[in-house]
């Protein structure tokens, strides 16, 4: 099964500021790879897939990058509603669909 | 409005069964693979189970294996999930979930609210 771990697993960030975000692949995933918000008390949301594309609806203040084992979500500009917990997806290789353990964004 | 919406959830003793259901509504059903994703509160995600959309693609994570049964009925456009044999561990929300693609497991862009199962004696 290819793990997926994330870093770190909490970030304090200030409002307006950058959130980089890791994600790291045990293995290859090629871009296979998705970013999801998870708000309190929500379900997940799906912001990023094929490791850059923004899903519809999603603010261009997200974005993503990497391929192989490697990717990073940022967001640009921390607006208060993106405090949130965020996860990686890679659907390269199933089953297992892996997530990885989250990063939590804080207001700093 | 595309919409899932589980039941089923509830409290159950060690080593019974349960099933989960979810309804679907606002896109076609049988257009599309469908999964269950459950959570712990206050911890992370865990797919647990996927199905393609005639049921030809099963997958299942290693620690439901044998002990889950994931099923569809795209008439009823409705997604299962047989659960027997429950341990501790499986006590969590658990969310239906649908993919992007019919026949591959992908990522998934519409979630339900979920269901909570509470495996407990």
């Amino acid at each position: 099964d290819i793990v997926m771990t994330q870093s770190p697993a909490t970030l304090s960030v200030s409002p307006g500021e950058r959130g980089t975000l890791s994600c790291r692949a045990s293995q290859s995933v090629s871009t296979n790879l998705a970013w999801y918000q998870q708000k309190p008390g929500q379900a997940p949301r799906l912001l990023i897939y094929g490791a850059s594309t923004r899903a519809t609806g999603i603010p261009a203040r997200f974005s993503g990058s990497g391929s192989g084992t490697e990717f990073t979500l940022t967001i640009s500009s921390l607006q208060s509603e993106d405090f949130a917990v965020y996860y990686c997806q890679q659907y390269n290789n199933w089953p297992p669909l892996t997530f990885g353990g989250g990063t939590k964004v804080e207001i700093k | 409005e595309v919409q899932l919406v589980e039941s089923g959830g509830g409290l159950v003793q060690p080593g019974r069964s349960l099933r989960l259901s979810c309804a679907a509504s606002g896109f076609t059903f049988d257009g599309y693979a469908m999964h269950w994703v459950r959570q712990v509160p206050g911890k992370g995600l865990e797919w647990v189970s996927g199905i393609s959309w005639n049921s030809g693609s099963i997958g299942y994570a290693d620690s439901v294996k044998g002990r889950f049964t994931i099923s569809r009925d795209n008439a009823k456009n409705s997604l299962y999930l047989q659960m027997n044999s429950l341990r501790a561990e499986d006590t969590a929300l658990y969310y239906c979930v649908k993919d992007i693609a019919s026949t591959d497991f992908y990522y998934m862009n519409v979630w339900g609210i979920g269901t909570t199962v509470t495996v407990s004696s």
